[in-house]
């Protein structure tokens, strides 16, 4: 598989259940970053984990990283319709300069009310 | 909340046309970038900005393809001759530093013809 690879790819579950999503890389990272976009729309940085943290929260988000396993997972606690969309993985391994964030394919998370 | 705005949000050209996607990003930012996403597929990176010069450039990025900092505001792609497979959605970004969160405008949907 390729760097930042999500699974699972689709993920349907009911408001107010947790859902997780989980990201897979291949090289040694800076950070790793949580991206979500909705339809056609722009992609909205929703958290960034550096690569000397294990776990990171945000309100409802909650990021841990296994830089042993090259994985990260994404957990949306309490969810709700709104949070319907894709959400992407993205890990920076620029060795300097400006970051270059290689994205994975997606989740494409859908809340039924 | 300041943005990167993105002109025009669509645009159809015949193949072999050049094409110049506008960006305005956030002002105080330092680095500048471009990604697009074909649709159904991942998010690439095709280029970094900084200092009135690129960073660093993907393998899409080929000569066909330019990037320019006109003036203090915008920042512009152009594509020379375009073909079919340069139909997608690109994105513009700008980010603080050369590390963090990246911060993507709406897009621009480029469909050759």
């Amino acid at each position: 598989s390729q760097q930042g690879e999500e699974d699972p790819q689709a993920l349907s579950i009911q408001e107010g259940e947790n859902a997780t999503m989980n990201c897979s890389y291949k090289t040694s990272i800076n950070n790793l970053q949580w991206y979500r976009q909705n339809s056609g729309r722009g992609l909205v940085h929703l958290i960034l984990i550096r690569s000397n943290e294990r776990e990171k929260h945000s309100g409802r988000l909650r990021v841990t990283l296994d830089t042993s396993k090259k994985s990260s997972s994404l957990l949306i606690t309490a969810s709700r319709a709104a949070d319907t969309a894709s959400y992407f993985c993205a890990t920076d391994a620029a060795l300097q300069g400006a970051q270059k964030l290689v994205f994975g394919q997606g989740t494409r998370l859908t809340i039924n009310p | 909340e300041p943005e990167v705005t993105q002109t025009p949000s669509h645009q159809v050209t015949q193949m072999g046309q050049e094409v110049i996607l506008r960006c305005v990003p956030i002002s105080n930012h330092l680095y500048f970038y471009w990604y697009r996403q074909i649709l159904g597929q991942k998010v690439e990176f095709l280029v970094s900005f900084y200092n009135n010069e690129i960073s660093e450039k993907s393998e899409i990025f080929d000569d066909q393809f330019s990037v320019e900092r006109p003036d203090g505001s915008n920042f512009t792609l152009k594509i020379r001759s375009t073909k079919l497979e340069d139909s997608a959605m690109y994105f513009c970004a700008s980010s603080v530093g050369n590390t963090g969160e990246l911060f993507f405008g709406e897009g621009s949907r480029l469909t050759v013809l």
